[in-house]
């Protein structure tokens, strides 16, 4: 059981585009949503996460869109670039809970 | 700064064969965990333990084992290895419940 849903699987944006990757939830009990980023032959590491008290949440070229009523959220980057071409995990956890829950995985290549 | 270690790299068992894993973190953190990653299904989680002397289950627990030796280390055991368990495993740590993750590099295990 998936509890958390991410889209696209793949995605190709051209260099200075937008690249926009979404995730959604059914546990009203998530309180905490980060992204991960992992390059090839490497662990994920933590990119930016977000709370549900807050919409939106930027740093640098990375912002997350938050939609509480619609248990949904996303991940933009602006002016891709080639050095962001990695896969992109979103995920979710209840306050104080252990069991970080990942979605599949957006792999984004940002072709020049 | 090391992070988190993981140890092996690669490795290829034959059917029925056991081996550990082995995890150590070097800042100070209370929580570590173990995932497994396979093609189009994310990070899910395995084990994890909250504090040295403590380990639950995670979503995916059978054919496994865990030991917290102390408050650095966490090693994953498979007793009687499968090919279903053929997938890249990764370890991490965090501070506290659920957020910050630090990832290691990975172990990357066939199973013939």
């Amino acid at each position: 059981q998936q509890q958390v849903k991410q889209s696209p699987q793949s995605l190709i944006v051209q260099k200075g585009g937008i690249s926009i990757i979404n995730c959604a939830y059914e546990n009203t009990a998530f309180d905490y949503f980060p992204w991960y980023q992992q390059f090839p032959g490497k662990g994920p590491a933590l990119l930016i996460a977000i709370r549900p008290d807050v919409s939106e949440k930027k740093e640098g070229r990375f912002t997350i869109s938050f939609n509480k009523s619609a248990k949904q959220f996303s991940l933009h980057i602006m002016d891709s670039q080639p050095g962001d071409s990695a896969t992109y995990f979103c995920a979710a956890v209840p306050f104080g809970n252990e069991k970080l829950t990942f979605g599949t995985g957006t792999r984004l290549t940002i072709i020049p | 700064n090391a992070g988190v270690t993981q140890n092996p790299k690669f490795q290829v068992l034959k059917t029925g064969q056991s081996m550990t894993l082995q995890c150590a973190q070097d800042m100070n953190h209370n929580s570590m965990y173990w995932y497994r990653q396979d093609p189009g299904m994310g990070l899910r989680l395995i084990y994890y333990s909250a504090s040295e002397g403590t380990t639950d289950k995670g979503e995916v627990p059978n054919g496994y084992n865990v030991s917290r030796l102390n408050k650095r280390e966490f090693s994953l055991r498979l007793e009687s290895a499968a090919p279903s368990q053929t997938s890249v495993y990764f370890c991490a740590s965090s501070k506290r419940a659920g957020y910050g993750y630090t990832f290691g590099s990975g172990t990357r295990l066939t199973v013939v």
